[in-house]
């Protein structure tokens, strides 16, 4: 069973429009979540990370959220760009063995 | 970018035939990575290096086999290349040892085995 469960799976937005994405997790204990932003055809570049003691984290137009008790994050984009068109990784890391658990990726479309 | 890359980044290999892959690094981290990346998964461990000659097995380790001689490089080797192995293969590093420690990714290895 995946320990990381991201949704919905892909979604088409307008240029301008906000969207959150969904991600809920059973690993524990968790050192850290990570969201990750991958384009097409490029590796994953990390857009936030946050501990199990932080509840909220930006990068720009990206915010990160964490509800370490009910085990779930949400990464919300405002006011989205046509390069904002990629897949959206969320990862938890371990705490025993620093390992990683992905998740399947929410495939965003931004479309003018 | 983290000075990462993988070579080569694209191959077609055909199967049956021996394939290595390089990950080279220059930031020094301790932990290294191999994952496989394909369709309907999310990117899945193949194998890890948490130090020189340390390797351990990740969840999609058959068929896979890697070594790590010095810190800069781990390489990932398909001893005989099946049509099941064609995925795209990235290479990760990190620092353990802080709660907020990073994953860096390279650019990928995009491979085919025909």
């Amino acid at each position: 069973k995946n320990q990381v469960e991201q949704s919905p799976q892909s979604l088409i937005i307008l240029e301008g429009k906000n969207c959150t994405l969904q991600c809920n997790y059973t690993v524990s204990p968790f050192s850290n979540l990570r969201w990750y932003k991958q384009d097409t055809g490029r590796g994953p570049v990390s857009l936030t990370i946050m501990t199990f003691s932080e509840n909220t984290k930006s990068n720009g137009r990206y915010t990160a959220t964490l509800d370490a008790d009910t085990k779930q994050s949400s990464l919300h984009i405002t006011a989205s760009q046509l390069s904002d068109s990629a897949s959206y990784i969320c990862v938890v890391s371990a705490r025993e063995d620093n390992r990683l658990a992905f998740g399947k990726g929410n495939q965003v479309v931004v479309i003018p | 970018d983290a000075g990462i890359t993988q070579s080569p980044r694209h191959k077609v290999t055909e199967t049956g035939t021996p394939v290595t892959l390089r990950c080279h690094q220059t930031e020094n981290h301790r932990y290294m990575y191999w994952y496989r990346q394909d369709p309907g998964h999310g990117l899945r461990l193949i194998h890890y290096s948490y130090g020189v000659k340390d390797t351990d097995k990740g969840e999609v380790s058959d068929g896979y086999s890697v070594s790590r001689s010095k810190t800069e490089d781990f390489l990932l080797t398909l001893e005989s290349a099946t049509s099941s192995q064609t995925s795209v293969y990235f290479c990760a590093i990190s620092e353990p040892g802080q709660a907020n420690t990073e994953a860096f990714f390279g650019q990928g290895t995009r491979l085919t085995v025909v």
